[in-house]
């Protein structure tokens, strides 16, 4: 059974620091991408990024370019999210995502519960 | 970006009658070399993930009752549940995910 689990989500500062992992169980985690998409609490769904199974090609949302790291550890079947600079629109839950086809231009086939990020003073 | 549009915002149907959901996009996501739709379906109940319903547009994906159909192409898509059941109530999105950044619609809500 595939199962993706997010953890590390919590309250932080402006301008803190959080990182948000997802562990992945039930599959060939490096055959396939990855993605983290994120809910604004009451709101609808903003893809956040992506990166390939071998982990050598990622994308970004504009929002949060600069910012945002995604990476994963194929031999661990971890995903990363290190998230800096956080500001008060990064308030969200945050969701890991794999996606059903090898490459990032992919549809979304299995979600976590996702982990909630909470940027306030 | 490519712009992914919903309407209506919400829905109100009726127990065993027919729901329809559209969904437009700012630009085609039908790539020629492949003639796929990179779109796709999700249905999110209180409390929980988004669930995978339609892919390529009209693929069903594994254990989604065949209540549920997707169709369209180009920039216009349709979601159709068949005949409602109360289990289907959630709020429903689009995605596109032809190019970067991957984009939602706003999504439907579904009420009985």
């Amino acid at each position: 059974e595939v199962q993706v689990l997010e953890s590390g989500g919590g309250l932080v500062q402006p301008g803190g620091s959080l990182r948000l992992s997802c562990a992945a169980s039930g599959f060939t985690f490096s055959t396939y991408a990855m993605s983290w998409v994120r809910q604004a609490p009451g709101k609808g769904l903003e893809w956040v990024s992506d990166i390939s199974g071998s982990g050598d090609s990622t994308n970004y949302a504009q929002s949060v370019k600069g910012r945002f790291t995604i990476s994963r550890d194929n031999s661990e079947n971890m995903l990363n999210l290190q998230m800096n600079s956080l500001r008060a629109e990064d308030t969200a839950v945050y969701h890991c995502a794999k996606k059903g086809c090898t490459g990032t231009t992919c549809y979304l086939n299995y979600w976590g519960q996702g982990t909630l990020v909470t940027v306030s003073s | 970006d490519i712009v992914m549009t919903q309407s209506p915002d919400s829905l109100a149907v009726s127990l065993g009658e027919r729901a329809t959901f559209n969904c437009k996009s700012s630009q085609s996501v039908l790539y020629s070399d492949n003639n796929k739709n990179y779109l796709a379906w999700y249905q999110q109940k209180p409390g929980q993930p988004p669930k995978l319903l339609i892919y390529w547009a009209s693929t069903r994906e594994s254990g989604v009752p065949d209540r549920f159909s997707g169709s369209g192409s180009g920039t216009d898509f349709t979601l159709t549940i068949s005949s409602l059941q109360a289990e289907d109530v959630a709020v429903y999105y689009c995605h596109q995910y032809y190019n970067t950044p991957h984009t939602f619609g706003q999504g439907t809500k579904l009420e009985i």
